[in-house]
């Protein structure tokens, strides 16, 4: 069955550090790959999204993710974080031929200190 | 205009009361889609309308009936709910249904059941 694992429930880091947020998937073909962030009591925004072509990806808001078929991961990179960054990240895959159904992972909450 | 609205932003409701969530979007998406999301999970998806047609119900109790009155309006009816129910309800749109579509998602209407 298809399924997306991250496995830091919680992540805190100080501002100006980098981040990598890791993001595993379970996945048979091509993934559809995506990230989203969800601020407290909010939507989700999208990040980035990797559907094929070159496995480095940029987004919004200064972040990339890498995606790597031999390890199965699409881990998410920031090489500079901002208070403002502080929420639930969210890395998820879409199924084919479903109808555009999203599997998430559990998340990533991240704290950042000053 | 890439916003998603979605009414009221928060409801308390009685396990007798009916009720009804709204969701409007004014980019042209032809699909949209209901979420549950409850505190510190990942959001699950409900329903999927595409081309104001249900397109997916992932086996969600008749207590809650989706609409889609046109292109732009998604409404959520909520009848004799149970407490288990409360959660933040997402609603997204996206251009058309598939694992390559970005969904928009909007801000949620939390809604408790007491």
């Amino acid at each position: 069955a298809q399924s997306v694992t991250q496995p830091d429930i919680h992540i805190t880091v100080s501002e100006g550090a980098s981040l990598e947020l890791r993001c595993n998937y379970s996945y048979g073909a091509t993934p559809y790959l995506f990230w989203y962030v969800q601020s407290p009591g909010q939507g989700l925004q999208l990040l980035l999204k990797y559907f094929s072509g070159d496995t480095l990806v940029q987004g919004i808001k200064g972040f990339e993710a890498e995606f790597k078929r031999s390890q199965s991961s699409f881990n998410l990179r920031k090489p500079s974080v901002h208070w403002s960054d502080a929420a639930e990240y969210f890395c998820a895959v879409a199924i084919y031929n479903q109808g555009g159904k999203l599997i998430f992972g559990q998340g990533t909450e991240l704290s950042v200190k000053p | 205009d890439t916003e998603v609205t979605q009414t009221p932003k928060h409801l308390v409701m009685g396990m007798t009361n009916k009720k009804s969530l709204k969701c409007e979007q004014h980019m042209g998406h032809r699909a949209m889609y209901w979420y549950k999301q409850k505190a510190k999970k990942p959001p699950e998806l409900m329903f999927v309308y595409s081309y104001e047609k249900l397109s997916i119900n992932e086996s969600v109790p008749s207590r809650f009936s989706p609409e889609c009155p046109n292109s732009s309006l998604l409404n959520l009816h909520l009848h004799a709910l149970q407490p288990e129910d409360s959660a933040l309800y997402l609603c997204a749109s996206s251009q058309t249904q598939g694992e390559r579509s970005k969904q928009y998602f909007g801000p949620g209407t939390r809604l408790t059941v007491t």
